[in-house]
């Protein structure tokens, strides 16, 4: 079983949709949580961190579920700039971070 | 201030041989952490450097070793590349003594074995 699981897509959503993405991890132990974004052929780059008590950040919102252990991203009013792939990753020991193998959005005008 | 980068760029190396792939962290992070990112996948965990050790490794084998140097750069070394191997290489890099455990990355290096 893979630590992060996250459903690969691709969402095709119109601009101004709201579209959410969840992912699970399998280790209860887990400490750290972050959703990361990646463009075609670019390196991740940190989207935000993820806490107990759910975070926002202009039209994205974040949400852990330790219970279920999953770990939600909520993203408003889309862009078209948006259309990336969208990487869950999970940190264990605060040093050892796991991946998903991302879920690819695309926002059409 | 700056980010991570990382060298060469690309790299294609021939079955059997060695490579060497070099990261600078972020100015100000003292912690360094390789991965490989094969095509249609995410990263996977190599290791994590710190304080010139490696502090963690995920599942690869002992051919994949690294380094840290005291400005806290680091190596990433490949023996006896295999087909398999060709990846995207990417280093992070965080603060150990930050509470967020953020990491950044670097452009990568896109390593081809033929």
């Amino acid at each position: 079983r893979k630590e992060v699981e996250q459903d690969p897509g691709p969402f095709n959503v119109p601009e101004g949709a709201t579209v959410a993405f969840n992912c699970t991890y399998s280790n209860s132990a887990s400490q750290s949580f972050f959703w990361y974004r990646q463009d075609c052929r670019k390196e991740p780059k940190l989207l935000m961190s993820v806490y107990s008590s759910g975070n926002e950040d202009g039209r994205f919102t974040a949400q852990l579920n330790r219970a279920s252990q999953y770990i939600s991203l909520l993203i408003r009013d889309s862009k078209l700039s948006d259309s990336a792939t969208y990487l869950c990753v999970v940190g264990y020991n605060f040093n050892k971070f796991y991946f998903g193998s991302g879920t690819k959005l695309n926002v059409k005008p | 201030d700056a980010g991570v980068t990382q060298s060469p760029t690309h790299l294609i190396k021939t079955r059997g041989q060695q490579v060497t792939l070099r990261c600078s962290p972020k100015s100000g992070h003292d912690t360094v952490s390789w991965y490989q990112q094969a095509l249609g996948q995410g990263p996977q965990f190599i290791f994590q450097y710190y304080e010139e050790e490696e502090r963690q490794r995920g599942n690869f084998p002992d051919r994949f070793s690294g380094h840290q140097f005291p400005n806290y750069s680091s190596e990433l070394n490949v023996n006896a590349l295999l087909l398999g191997d060709s990846a995207l290489y990417l280093c992070a890099s965080s603060l150990s003594s930050g509470s967020s455990y953020e990491q950044y990355f670097g452009p990568g290096t896109r390593l081809t074995v033929t």
